[in-house]
């Protein structure tokens, strides 16, 4: 049950694009279509902010947006802004147990 | 709305035991798959546990399993975890969450602290 890989950090101007990479293996991220992200502000409780790889729940901005190719999952901020800052998680379905990534503090510069 | 709210986290003695629960309301309990995720103070987020609705399937992590057990009652629409031969490296806060295929829906968690 090791965690997924995440760069540490990214960091982008207001108004650019950044995007998370989250890389596991074929039996979590490669094999399965449940793979969701989380943003978590500092003190504060995790938000699901993309789930099933691309769907967004309600109330999330269509600035963020999910893709997946092989063993690696991708979370895309557009036009980025200054309450975008914060740390993101991924999380996949890996057959009998759930894994969640290292984590990603994203940096409004 | 979907409430969730743990509680009974606290300090307890390295060996110790502790149960946690979390009184879910504004869905259907009984319909759902449950999970708890744990974060220690200044890491990342760690899945814990997870339940069928009826309470008939549980999967856990492998730094908990043997020692923690998940447990549900829809009657009263609670989750629970009882964790037992705690350690220093049990010392996070408690998440419980409603499931469909990973966390939605969280509570505001609930600290427990493993210290002598």
């Amino acid at each position: 049950q090791s965690a997924l890989t995440q760069p540490r950090s990214v960091s982008g101007s207001p108004g650019q694009s950044v995007t998370i990479s989250c890389t596991g293996t074929s039996s979590d991220v490669g094999g399965y279509k449940y793979v969701s992200w989380y943003q978590q502000h500092p003190g504060k409780v995790p938000k699901l902010m993309i789930y099933d790889v691309s769907e967004r729940p309600s109330g999330v901005p269509d600035r963020f947006s999910g893709s997946k190719s092989g063993n690696t999952a991708s979370l895309t901020i557009s036009g980025l802004q200054a309450e975008d800052e914060a740390d993101y998680y991924c999380f996949s379905y890996a057959g009998s147990f759930y894994v969640f990534g290292t984590g990603t503090k994203v940096t409004v510069l | 709305e979907v409430q969730l709210v743990e509680s009974g986290g606290g300090l307890v003695q390295p060996g110790g035991s502790l149960r946690l629960s979390c009184a879910a309301s504004g869905f259907s309990f009984s319909n759902y798959w449950m999970t708890w995720v744990r974060q220690a103070p200044g890491k990342g987020l760690e899945w814990v546990a997870n339940i069928k609705e009826d309470g008939s399937d549980k999967n856990y992590a492998d730094s908990v399993r043997g020692r923690f057990t998940i447990s549900r009652d829809n009657a009263k629409n609670s989750l629970y975890l009882e964790m037992s031969s705690l350690t220093g490296d049990d010392t996070a806060v408690y998440y419980c969450a409603r499931e469909s295929w990973g966390p939605h829906d969280w509570g505001q968690g609930t600290l427990v602290t493993v210290s002598s």
